[in-house]
């Protein structure tokens, strides 16, 4: 059985642009959350969403947005990046919402130069 | 607020030995806690979930315990490889809430 599957593996941006991550999740969950890990750090809670309505939202500012689409599929889409964005943004599923255990992908690489 | 903190930040012991990862937090409201794997660049894989109302979880050699009252999990790595260097993660997920929060991880170097 797949994992979860995220693209792009890497991906280097200038300050100022726009970015685009996908992620899939394991066939059968609903729930899809994203994190934000920079180097030495645990990861960080962004955005929760559970059949396709956001149901948890961390503490990041409103350049970060996502949704989730019918085939529970996700996108995290940040504008106006900072050098402060670069990091690895990891996406995890689980087959409910609250408290399932979760499955996380490989993660995207992000450097803003 | 919920906070995890995981001791010690690192660790380097030689293979063969048995080994305790401490993980402790400051709501003892939670729903879980699960442990997790994470290799250098990559992904985290999940080793193991407590459900707050168990006790512990063994997988191989792999036990992990959970303690809600006093706030703390330890996870107990038997007969230490090589190949089990990596940083170690827990995370919990407080009742109430949509995200699992993380602490900063224990980074295990096994020396053959």
């Amino acid at each position: 059985d797949a994992g979860v599957t995220q693209s792009p593996t890497h991906l280097i941006k200038t300050r100022g642009q726009q970015v685009t991550l996908r992620c899939s999740p394991i066939s059968g969950h609903k729930s899809v959350s994203w994190y934000q890990q920079v180097l030495g750090q645990g990861p960080q809670f962004i955005f929760q969403y559970y059949e396709k309505e956001e149901r948890g939202r961390g503490n990041f500012p409103d350049r970060f947005s996502a949704r989730q689409f019918p085939n529970y599929s996700s996108e995290l889409n940040v504008n106006a990046l900072l050098l402060g964005d670069s990091a690895l943004y990891l996406c995890a599923s689980s087959s409910s919402g609250a408290g399932y255990e979760q499955y996380f992908g490989p993660g995207t690489r992000l450097t803003v130069t | 607020k919920q906070e995890v903190t995981q001791i010690p930040a690192a660790l380097s012991v030689p293979e063969g030995e048995n080994l305790v990862l401490n993980c402790s937090f400051t709501d003892s409201a939670i729903y879980n806690l699960q442990w997790f794997r994470q290799d250098p660049g990559k992904g985290l894989t999940s080793l193991l979930l407590i459900q707050s109302s168990q006790r512990e979880q063994t997988s191989g050699r792999l036990n992990a315990s959970l303690d809600k009252s006093s706030g703390r999990s330890t996870l107990y790595i038997a007969a230490s490889q090589p190949g089990d260097s990596a940083t170690y993660l827990c995370a919990v997920f407080t009742s109430g809430t949509y995200k699992y929060i993380f602490g900063t991880g224990t980074r295990l170097k096994v020396l053959a």
